[in-house]
């Protein structure tokens, strides 16, 4: 049962870079969202979804792109990276309102 | 906008003792209430969860209560242990689907 698994697990990325992070969910979930964590700030909401074609803005949400084509998956892209995304990147998933389940972060770092 | 404060931001007593963290929110109107756990370079694992019509949850040590009318919870961790050790985070589910944290309370178990 793997739950909610992210790839890459570390990256770094030069600026002006695009990558994408995966989030990929195995319960079926409705709900996906993507966190970054940053000392001192905490998790903050970058952008959601409440199902397969539906998207939209958290807290953060300037220099992030998601879709979400398929239930099982919620990919973030970085289209120009920026130093100030060096940064924890956590997704997560629930169904309805029920328990979140986090995945194990990816931490990426911008030069 | 939903704000969730927890105090203290960190804590460091001796292992047998029980304690107590504190979460506060600003807006009531909330679905529920999760409290995680995240250890130094990992991600988060969820401990409690409370529905807005609900007053506690036990789990194990763990006691969490919830005052939605105060905009309160506490998670109580008795016959604390050195494995307690780590960061925890409150979490509360809005009225449109987001999930807010608070920035977390650094514990420390001293053996």
């Amino acid at each position: 049962n793997a739950g909610v698994t992210q790839t890459p697990k570390f990256q770094v990325l030069k600026t002006g870079q695009s990558m994408t992070l995966q989030c990929a969910q195995d319960m079926n979930h409705e709900y996906m969202s993507w966190y970054r964590q940053d000392p001192g700030m905490g998790l903050r909401l970058i952008h959601y979804s409440v199902g397969a074609g539906i998207t939209d803005q958290g807290e953060v949400p300037n220099g992030y792109n998601v879709s979400r084509s398929t239930t099982e998956d919620f990919p973030l892209r970085l289209l120009s990276a920026a130093p100030s995304q060096t940064s924890v990147y956590f997704c997560a998933s629930r169904e309805g309102n029920t328990e979140a389940f986090f995945g194990q972060g990816t931490r990426l770092t911008v030069v | 906008k939903q704000e969730v404060t927890q105090i203290p931001a960190a804590l460091s007593v001796p292992e047998g003792e029980n304690l107590v963290l504190n979460c506060s929110f600003t807006d009531s109107a909330i679905y529920n209430l999760q409290w995680f756990r995240q250890d130094p370079g990992k991600g988060l694992t969820s401990l409690l969860l409370i529905q807005s019509s609900q007053r506690e949850q036990t789990s194990g040590r763990l006691n969490a209560s919830l005052d939605k009318s105060s905009g309160r919870s506490t998670l109580y961790i008795a016959a604390s242990q050195p494995g307690d050790s780590a960061t925890y985070l409150c979490a509360v589910m809005n009225r449109d689907d987001k999930i807010i944290f608070g920035k977390g309370t650094r514990l420390h178990i001293l053996p």
